[in-house]
């Protein structure tokens, strides 16, 4: 079965700084999908980035890019220029291509100082 | 975009009573929805997968008469919560999908349910 872990339950930055979430995977899958999602105080879901699997450029939106290290089965995200809204519990996700179940990791929840 | 919509935001009720929650892809077809519960500072766990005129597949735990689960039509899923008492009150959330290549999930903003 596939694991996904996060192995930071928590982190901070201060505003207009740079940090990086990370999360690796367990799959034996050689193609499939992987998500950032981010849940604010609101608790809504929001998606922030994908990725998939057979593109070896990493996904870029904004200031939120990945690195996606396939072999390593690594894939973490970067937010650049942190802002106070960016605060929230970060989750990461895989999906196999051949279903549209996603598999979580634990989260990080993330503190942006001013 | 795409837009999934749950309803109710919040119940509040007295223990024994039985709770429907819906949830409603409201600008595509959702072949699948997903029911998660989610517990203060921790990760989404998958309780059902519903599929669209097929019965509902349980996660191994999760009661499936205490948790009915119904996808009548491509957009509605419902999830009733039966004779519901104190511990089960958590956070619920729907999800909603195409199943279509790289298409995510799409998140409905979640049911609070408190059981007194």
């Amino acid at each position: 079965a596939q694991t996904v872990t996060q192995s930071q339950p928590e982190m901070s930055v201060q505003e207009a700084e740079t940090v990086t979430l990370s999360c690796t995977y367990d799959t034996s899958e050689s193609d499939y999908y992987l998500f950032w999602y981010k849940q604010p105080p609101s608790r809504q879901m929001i998606l922030v980035i994908r990725q998939e699997a057979y593109k070896q450029q990493n996904a870029t939106e904004n200031r939120f890019s990945v690195n996606f290290q396939k072999a390593a089965k690594s894939f973490s995200l970067k937010i650049s220029d942190s802002q106070l809204g960016d605060a929230a519990m970060y989750f990461c996700a895989y999906r196999e291509t051949s279903g549209s179940r996603l598999t979580f990791g634990e989260g990080t929840q993330l503190t942006v100082n001013p | 975009g795409a837009v999934v919509s749950q309803h109710p935001s919040r119940v509040i009720c007295k223990s024994g009573t039985s709770v429907k929650i819906e949830c409603r892809s409201l600008d595509f077809q959702a072949t699948t929805m997903f029911w998660y519960r989610q517990f203060p500072k921790q990760s989404l766990m998958l309780m059902a997968t519903s599929n669209e005129g097929s019965k509902a597949t349980y996660e191994q735990g999760v009661e499936k008469d205490k948790f009915l689960i119904n996808h009548a039509s491509l957009t509605l899923s419902t999830l009733t919560v039966t004779s519901a008492h104190p511990e089960d009150s958590s956070f619920y959330i729907c999800s909603a999908g195409t199943g279509y290549g790289n298409q995510p999930q799409h998140f409905g903003d979640g049911t609070r349910l408190s059981i007194l």
